[in-house]
């Protein structure tokens, strides 16, 4: 199957970490992404990880992939007002021509 | 360099009518989507084509054409409009889903009334 799910709302206080998990279920997904929407406007792409690493760390972001749970997550430290946004979890495989995302993650910044 | 533009920004539909979405990308991307936007649902994914005269169904294809003659175009079509089509629609290119970025446009707000 190609299903991906994600929580739907995530609340943190500014200042604290972030973590936003997802699942797949398609063993066969090679590439993983997240990509972020901000509101009223479309998906960007944050960071993507293969699915022969374990983790990827870029500035604040560290994406974690457990290949054999199917389980991805992102960490987004020192959580500031303008990560507010939606977050989605995404795959692709490696013979596939699509893109299917989870039904994203609203992340809610406490002050 | 516009990326991925799409148009109209926002329209109101009356159930029956058909109208077309426009997506252009000047990337030179092979790879465009079609996706719409529901709350609760996430992003779900009406077509695709992999290269200029091709397209192919997605998860939603139902009530939705598609047609891809130029490289840098992916039209979608509603023949006949009804209310559970009420959607943001978005489209987006790639050059190739393997390791590469999806680039999306701002979005188009469809109401069925």
């Amino acid at each position: 199957g190609e299903d991906v799910e994600q929580s739907l709302f995530l609340s943190v206080r500014e200042g604290d970490s972030s973590v936003i998990n997802c699942t797949y279920t398609d063993s066969s997904s090679t590439y993983l992404y997240w990509y972020k929407q901000e509101p009223g406007a479309g998906l960007q792409l944050l960071t993507y990880i293969f699915s022969n690493m374990d983790m990827k760390q870029d500035q604040r972001l560290t994406v974690l992939l457990n290949k054999k749970d199917k389980h991805l997550s992102l960490r987004i430290a020192d959580t500031q007002t303008g990560d507010s946004a939606i977050y989605f979890c995404a795959h692709a495989g490696n013979r596939d021509d699509k893109i299917i995302f989870g039904k994203g993650t609203r992340l809610h910044i406490l002050p | 360099n516009a990326g991925v533009t799409q148009t109209p920004k926002f329209r109101v539909l009356k159930t029956g009518q058909s109208m077309t979405l426009l997506c252009a990308q000047d990337m030179n991307h092979e790879y465009m989507y079609w996706y719409r936007q529901d709350p609760g649902m996430g992003l779900r994914l009406i077509h695709y084509s992999v290269g200029e005269g091709t397209t192919a169904k997605g998860e939603v294809p139902d009530g939705y054409n598609v047609s891809r003659l130029k490289k840098q175009n992916f039209l979608l079509g509603l023949e006949s409009a009804a209310p559970s089509q009420t959607s943001v629609y978005f489209c987006a290119s790639s050059y190739s889903t393997a390791n590469t970025e999806a680039f999306f446009g701002q979005g188009t707000r469809l109401t069925v009334v």
